[in-house]
């Protein structure tokens, strides 16, 4: 059974605030990492797919990091807004094939 | 262009009674995967298609669940049988041989 897991579960900041959150996965057989952003009633959305040791992506305010050989990725948030909110999840894809092993996800509410 | 879809959106059933959940993959997708989060838990695989045969169908809960999927497009995934267990949002995501993954809405199941 793989292990990924998100800290912290949920968070609340308010408007403005910058934040991150964890994802810690296994360091053996890795071969990407996702993250996906989800909306009540709505579909999870791709943000980031992250595969080298050392990447950092970047998409508006929102950006991530990855270590491979330590087993974690943060995403970061600058400047939180209120449309921030929603439960952002971290999945693992391993070399064996690209069935995705999710992390429980980080509910993140940003208030006015 | 058209993303995922998923039939129904929601579904209320009454245990013992068999469901069936579609999928209509992005056209020209050959890969469809099939996840499920049931309250308070992550998502959680249950099967991956390649085309339209099944190379993992290591996360399908019991013998209860079964997938299909015809002419590399369409799947459908049957619960038999249904226990209360089994009610969660159903996602479904579909790729281009091993790229991003794109999902469906959903259809929360609800066995009462």
């Amino acid at each position: 059974i793989l292990n990924v897991e998100q800290s912290p579960q949920s968070l609340h900041v308010q408007e403005g605030d910058s934040t991150n959150f964890t994802c810690s996965f296994p360091s053996s057989n890795f071969y990407a990492l996702h993250w996906y952003r989800w909306e009540t009633a709505k579909s999870p959305e791709a943000l980031f797919v992250m595969t080298l040791n050392g990447d950092e992506k970047k998409k508006g305010r929102i950006s991530a990091t990855l270590n491979t050989k330590e087993g974690y990725s943060y995403l970061y948030i600058k400047g939180s807004q209120p449309e921030d909110s929603a439960t952002y999840l971290c999945a693992f894809e391993n070399n064996a094939g690209n069935m995705l092993t999710f992390g429980g996800g980080t509910r993140l509410m940003v208030k006015p | 262009g058209a993303g995922v879809s998923q039939s129904p959106s929601n579904k209320v059933t009454e245990k013992g009674k068999d469901v069936e959940l579609r999928c209509d993959p992005i056209s020209g997708h050959t890969a469809l995967y099939w996840y499920r989060q049931s309250l308070g838990q992550g998502l959680e695989f249950l099967i991956y298609f390649q085309g339209n045969s099944a190379p993992d169908k290591s996360g399908l809960p019991s013998d209860r669940f079964s997938a299909e999927r015809t002419g590399g497009s369409v799947s459908t995934l049957t619960i038999q049988r249904t226990q209360q267990e089994d009610s969660a949002v159903y996602l479904c995501a579909s790729s281009f041989l091993n790229y991003e993954q794109y999902f469906g809405p959903g259809t929360r199941l609800t066995v009462t």
